[in-house]
């Protein structure tokens, strides 16, 4: 079955750490985005690549980067610059240009300890 | 910059209810709208998604309508299940294909 796989479910950052958030598709979009969920303030944009080996920033980039080395893989790194991590994570993808909807993942939850 | 607003942010109803969650949006140039669920702790799963040209989409029990010129879209829900229970999410796409969302609508539907 086509869809997007993010890994892993939970993860569990210490002060001072970078970690990498995995996101890949099967679906063969082009585009692909990172949204950032926290209570009450619905999904904002981190960063989205349109193409392979492009991407942008989105709303909310500082303190994180990310790499599109691959059609399919778009992960997303928290750095230590990020002051506030503690989120639930949502990839997304969709074909690219207007008027295709986009399919999501199934998140990851990042907890600071 | 693209505003999404749903109203209202919280609904609760007894079961066998028809039930409408309401979206607007600032700015009239968007490519599309989509409406989403997401239960607790997962994912977006998409419900509907309406092109800019289109007055409405249907799936089900689901129906969405969009109005572009007034910058407002309703989904409406009949027969609401327990099943239904959920947050409902409205995204707009603007040029860029970016994807602005609203804070959502928390529905419970009651046994």
């Amino acid at each position: 079955d086509g869809g997007i796989t993010q890994s892993p479910k939970y993860l569990f950052r210490k002060e001072g750490q970078n970690v990498t958030l995995s996101c890949e598709q099967n679906l063969n979009h082009d585009a692909m985005y990172w949204y950032r969920q926290d209570p009450g303030q619905g999904l904002r944009l981190i960063y989205y690549s349109q193409i392979v080996n492009d991407f942008q920033k989105g709303d909310i980039a500082e303190g994180y980067s990310v790499s599109r080395e691959k059609k399919e893989s778009f992960p997303l790194t928290v750095t230590s610059a990020q002051k506030n991590p503690t989120a639930f994570y949502l990839c997304a993808s969709s074909s690219r240009g207007t008027g295709y909807g986009y399919t999501f993942g199934s998140g990851t939850r990042l907890t600071v300890v | 910059k693209q505003e999404v607003t749903q109203i209202p942010a919280a609904l609760s109803v007894p079961e066998g209810e028809n039930l409408v969650l309401n979206c607007s949006f600032t700015d009239s140039a968007i490519y599309n709208l989509q409406w989403f669920r997401q239960d607790p702790g997962k994912g977006l799963t998409s419900l509907l998604l309406i092109q800019s040209s289109q007055r409405e989409q249907t799936s089900g029990r689901l129906n969405a309508s969009l109005d572009k010129s007034s910058g407002r879209s309703t989904l409406y829900i009949a027969a609401s299940q327990p099943g239904d229970s959920a947050t409902y999410l409205c995204a707009v796409e603007t040029s860029g294909s970016r994807l602005t969302f609203g804070e959502g609508t928390q529905l419970t539907v009651n046994p």
